[in-house]
């Protein structure tokens, strides 16, 4: 089963960072946080994932709080493009995805 | 990133009929990849575990003998749909583990509709 609770729907205005919450309260010590988007009828994206610390790459920047309980994925400048449905998942690595019901962020003109 | 790719990307077949569908990691070898299934409007749901030379792990609730997959080598696995009814029709996933870099990457998904 998943582990992870998300907003089932979001709207963020483009240009404007998107800001993504999700909480995993039972992840365990050495369970990575992973999230990824899947635009329709499309297989699922990787965006960035981390384990303790702050993570940020071309896409997107990852916040995990220092007890690990909740994480915020961030775009810092929304464009169309990333409209789609964003899955935040905690997985040992190499282990298998227990998808849950992600969020649905809608980005408007 | 590492590319993953299925084969077909969508098929239409008779209700009785048996499907295969192919899935390979193009630029890495994966010792793992995964089967998932979704169904309109809802999430992924993991249905198998696919190890090169081994048996594969079923997810509970996911008949073994229905969904026979394959991974033969570390590019890739197969899965086929065996006797295949209408309610097999849905939209269908796989992913490669890439263990150097704690991933999985995802193909772009094969559309079943049984007829």
């Amino acid at each position: 089963d998943a582990k992870t609770t998300q907003p089932p729907s979001m709207d963020c205005a483009e240009g404007r960072a998107a800001n993504l919450p999700c909480n995993h309260s039972t992840i365990s010590g050495n369970e990575y946080v992973y999230w990824y988007r899947q635009i329709h009828s499309q297989g699922p994206q990787y965006i960035i994932h981390g384990l303790k610390n702050n993570e940020t790459n071309e896409m997107a920047s990852l916040i995990i709080t220092e007890d690990r309980k909740s994480s915020t994925l961030i775009l810092p400048h929304a464009t169309l493009r990333d409209t789609a449905v964003y899955y935040c998942i905690v997985s040992f690595t190499g282990n298998q995805f227990y998808f849950g019901t992600g969020t649905s962020l809608t980005v408007i003109p | 990133g590492a590319v993953v790719s299925q084969h077909p990307s969508w098929v239409i077949c008779k209700s009785g009929t048996s499907v295969k569908i192919e899935c390979r990691s193009l630029d890495f070898q994966a010792t793992t990849m995964f089967w998932y299934r979704q169904f309109p409007k809802q999430s992924l749901m993991l249905m198998a575990t696919s190890n090169e030379g081994s048996k594969a792990t079923y997810e509970q609730g996911v008949e073994k003998d229905k969904f026979l997959i394959n991974h033969a080598s570390l590019t890739l696995s197969t899965l086929t749909v065996t006797s295949a009814h209408p309610e097999d029709s849905s939209f269908y996933i796989c992913s490669a583990a890439l263990a150097a870099e704690e991933t999985q990457y995802f193909g772009p998904g094969t559309r079943l509709l049984v007829l």
